[in-house]
This record gives structure tokens, C-alpha cells and sequence, in this order.
């Protein structure tokens, strides 16, 4: 049972413009989230957080939007750059554990 | 700022034989540790938790006795892949985490049984 889901398994992005990237997940008892970047062979390196009792986090180029209702968060980058090509995940916490999404691969092309 | 070692990066290894991967966390005293596995173009699936000086808490499906964690001190964390087979290739990872401070994942170790 997949409690996570990164339904979009890539995105391609032109540079400069906003990229998008969604997570639904199953479990009202979480109540922390995060957004991790990847490259291949390394380990997830950290974006963004959000906790449950909030709907918004930015930080510079980067916001996380959650909507608990729908059981739904989403990362935007803007403007996007082409050093944001990587994998994305998505993660979700309700202890000390973290259960990750299926990942996201981004492209941003020039 | 926090930074966890994960040794080695790769390994090749004979099938039948066990290997060792280690994880430190270098400027932090780690609360608990986790490991994760990711088969190519999959999630990191969580394999099983350890707190220093107990057994590891395994995810269900994961063989305690294949994947050996020892967690001797707050620095280090160990899984050993025992008699290890072709379909236990994969990108295996740890993470270490300090109570309100956040995760913080080593850099991944790349095994391949042949």
C-alpha cells in the first residue's frame, strides 16, 4: 500500500518558468512533510518542509503548498533553472519515520 | 551542518558472500537511524529503524536475518547484506536524525551482486 503517490512520474520545464510538482498521500495521521532533490548514485538532499498546521512554506525559490482536505501538497519552483534537473520526493512523517513518494524526475530545459 | 558518511559508495560482490555498509553520522550524536532501498526508477522504501543499543525495528517484508543492523554507538549504524544474491542489487542509503532536527541522508552505496 503506496501511502505516498507521486502520480507524475517526470515533468519537462522550459527555463524561467514555474515548475510543479504534486504528492497525494492516504494517511490523515501524518503531520509533517517534505521535499527532497536527488541526483543519481547520492542521497536525497533536503528542499523544503511543512507542517500539517500549516498551508504554506516558502522559501526563496521554493514553495510547498499543503492542502489537508484533499490529502494533497505540491512543491513550485520559480523561475526554474536547468540545475534543478533531478528527481524529486516527496515525504510524509508521523513519527520518526519517513515514507517517501515514487519520485518525480524533472527536466528544465533552456 | 549535519553531515552522515555512508561507506562505501560502491561494491561489487560474488553471489553467497555478505557485505558491510556503514553509516556515521560526523558532527551529530544520531537519535536514530534508518535504512532505506531503491530499486531503479522506484521509491526509497524503508527498510527498518535502529536506535543505539537496541535491535533494529524491520519494515514488513524486509528479512531481519538477510539484512543485519547493528547500531553500536549515537556515530554509527551498519547493515550487512548476508549471503547476498543477484536480486539484492540495489542503491541501499541511511539516514540519521537528531530529535527536532531533521534527516539527514548519506550519499547512497551502489551494490551489485554478480
Amino acid at each position: 500500500d503506496q501511502q505516498v503517490k507521486q502520480n507524475s512520474p517526470s515533468l519537462s520545464v522550459q527555463e524561467g518558468r514555474i515548475s510543479i510538482l504534486n504528492c497525494d498521500y492516504t494517511n490523515s495521521m501524518f503531520d509533517y512533510f517534505l521535499w527532497y532533490k536527488k541526483y543519481p548514485a547520492e542521497g536525497p538532499t533536503f528542499l523544503i518542509s511543512i507542517s500539517s498546521i500549516k498551508d504554506k512554506n516558502e522559501d526563496g525559490r521554493f514553495t510547498v503548498f499543503l492542502n489537508k482536505s484533499a490529502k494533497h501538497l505540491s512543491l513550485h519552483i520559480v523561475p526554474s533553472q536547468p540545475g534543478d534537473s533531478a528527481v524529486y520526493f516527496c515525504a510524509a512523517s508521523n513519527t520518526d519515520k519517513l515514507i517517501f513518494g515514487t519520485g518525480t524526475r524533472l527536466q528544465v530545459f533552456p | 551542518g549535519a553531515v552522515v558518511s555512508q561507506h562505501p559508495s560502491r561494491v561489487i560482490c560474488k553471489s553467497g558472500t555478505s557485505v558491510k555498509i556503514e553509516c556515521r553520522s560526523l558532527d551529530f550524536q544520531a537519535t536514530t537511524m534508518f535504512w532505506y532501498r531503491q530499486f531503479p526508477k522506484q521509491s526509497l522504501m524503508l527498510m527498518a529503524t535502529s536506535n543505539e543499543g537496541s535491535k533494529a525495528t524491520y519494515e514488513q517484508g524486509v528479512e531481519k536475518d538477510k539484512f543485519l543492523i547493528n547500531h553500536a554507538s549515537l556515530t554509527l549504524s551498519t547493515l550487512t547484506v548476508t549471503s547476498a544474491h543477484p536480486e539484492d542489487s540495489s542503491f541501499y542509503i541511511c539516514s540519521a536524525t537528531l530529535t527536532n532536527y531533521g534527516y539527514t541522508f548519506g550519499s547512497g552505496t551502489r551494490l551489485t551482486v554478480v
